[in-house]
Order: structure tokens, then C-alpha cells, then sequence
């Protein structure tokens, strides 16, 4: 069955503006989770959304924002960029009925913000 | 919250000699403990996990084992083949649902 896809695979933004991102889980699964990877602070929890449910977030600012759809299709935004905001941003998704389960990555969005 | 570290950043092996990493965690109520691994322009890639219930687990060329008493897991992978070269990482659950906290990663180099 067809992986984990993010769209787009690579953006540009200059200080200020906003992005929005997306994600599209493997058929079947309803838990998305966002991570964000810098070469600094690694691989950090950003949040993660179930049956359109925000059931947990990571320690990040309010500008850091997320949506879930009817199809599980997950959506992240941030508003007001910042330098620091540079990094590979990846979804996962996740049957996540019972105890944890696998996580399956998609290939991540590459945002640098000039 | 959960505290993972991870050990070594780095490590460079013979092609055909194992390779050991570690990992450490703080929170004594974790339950499973997935690896990935990490090809450059990809995402991570689930390689083992161990649920907290056994002490090790095997496939192929990968193990993972894990000690509850200490509160720490490893990664085993013998033979080593330059495909394995690539970033890994250990993780363990925080704070519920999916929530995952990750080790700060390991950049494996096979030498052929």
C-alpha cells in the first residue's frame, strides 16, 4: 500500500510570513503525529492529531498550529516565521488503536526560512 | 517527561563487525522502545522494536535488548554491510497516545 506522502517536499520562506504544510497517511490509519528535525535539537514532538482530535502536543509556541480532516489527511501551519523554524518537518501515521504502535514517516517537507 | 540520551554520536565499523548503540531512559512506566534508522533525504524507517515485556528481540542481522532494571535498551547489528550505513535512533513513549521522545541519534559509517 502506497507510504506516507508530504507535499511539498521543499519550501522557501522569508521571516514573517506563514506555511502551511501537509500530510497524507497510509489508508486506514487515523493517528498523525508531527515532528520537527534540526541538526541542534534533533527530532521533537510537535503534536499529534486522532479522528480530527489535537490528543497531544509538544513543547512548542503557539504558532505552530495543526488541523486533522474526515480522511485523516493532517495539515501543519506556521505563522510568523522565524530563522529558527528551518528544518525538516515530518508526519507520521499510525493505526493507534490500544497501545502505542508503529509510526511510519513520510519523507519530510525541507522549510528554510531566509 | 521522558529523557532519553543516546550513545555513541557517531560510529565507524569494519564492514563484516557489529555494531553496538545504547540508549537510556528515565521514565520507568515506558513499555516499548522502537528503533529507526535514517537514510540522508528520508524519512526515519522502523528497524526493531521491544515491548517491555521481553528482554530481547532479533531479525536477521538486528537485535535489541533491553534491561528494565537499568532502564536502558541496545542495538545490536552484526555482519555490517555498507547499507546499513545511516543515521539511527532509539525512542520511547512520553506522555501517552503517540507521543514518542527520541535519542539525539547515532550516524553509523560502514567501511568497506
Amino acid at each position: 500500500k502506497a507510504g506516507v506522502t508530504q507535499t511539498p517536499r521543499y519550501l522557501i520562506k522569508t521571516r514573517g510570513q506563514q506555511v502551511t504544510l501537509s500530510c497524507s497517511p497510509i489508508s486506514g490509519h487515523r493517528s498523525v503525529s508531527w515532528y520537527q528535525q534540526t541538526p541542534g535539537q534533533g527530532l521533537q514532538f510537535l503534536f499529534e492529531y486522532f479522528s480530527e482530535t489535537q490528543r497531544n502536543k509538544g513543547n512548542f509556541p503557539g504558532r505552530f498550529s495543526g488541523r486533522q480532516f474526515s480522511n485523516s489527511r493532517s495539515e501543519m501551519n506556521v505563522s510568523t516565521l522565524e530563522l529558527g523554524d528551518s528544518a525538516l518537518y515530518l508526519c507520521a501515521s499510525s493505526f493507534a488503536v490500544g497501545s502505542y504502535n508503529e509510526q511510519f514517516f513520510g519523507p519530510g517537507t525541507r522549510l528554510t526560512v531566509l | 517527561g521522558e529523557n532519553v540520551e543516546q550513545h555513541p554520536s557517531t560510529l565507524s565499523v569494519q564492514e563484516g563487525d557489529s555494531a553496538v548503540i545504547k540508549c537510556t531512559y528515565s521514565d520507568s512506566a515506558s513499555n516499548y522502545f522502537p528503533w529507526y534508522k535514517q537514510e540522508l533525504g528520508k524519512g526515519p524507517q522502523l528497524i526493531i522494536d521491544i515491548r517491555s515485556n521481553v528482554g530481547e528481540k532479533k531479525d536477521q542481522r538486528i537485535a535489541v535488548t533491553l534491561n528494565k532494571t537499568a532502564k536502558h535498551f541496545s542495538l545490536h547489528i552484526t555482519e555490517t554491510q555498507p547499507e546499513d550505513s545511516a543515521v539511527y535512533f532509539c525512542a520511547a513513549p512520553t506522555g501517552g497516545y503517540q507521543k514518542v521522545t527520541f535519542g539525539t541519534g547515532t550516524k553509523l559509517q560502514v567501511i568497506p
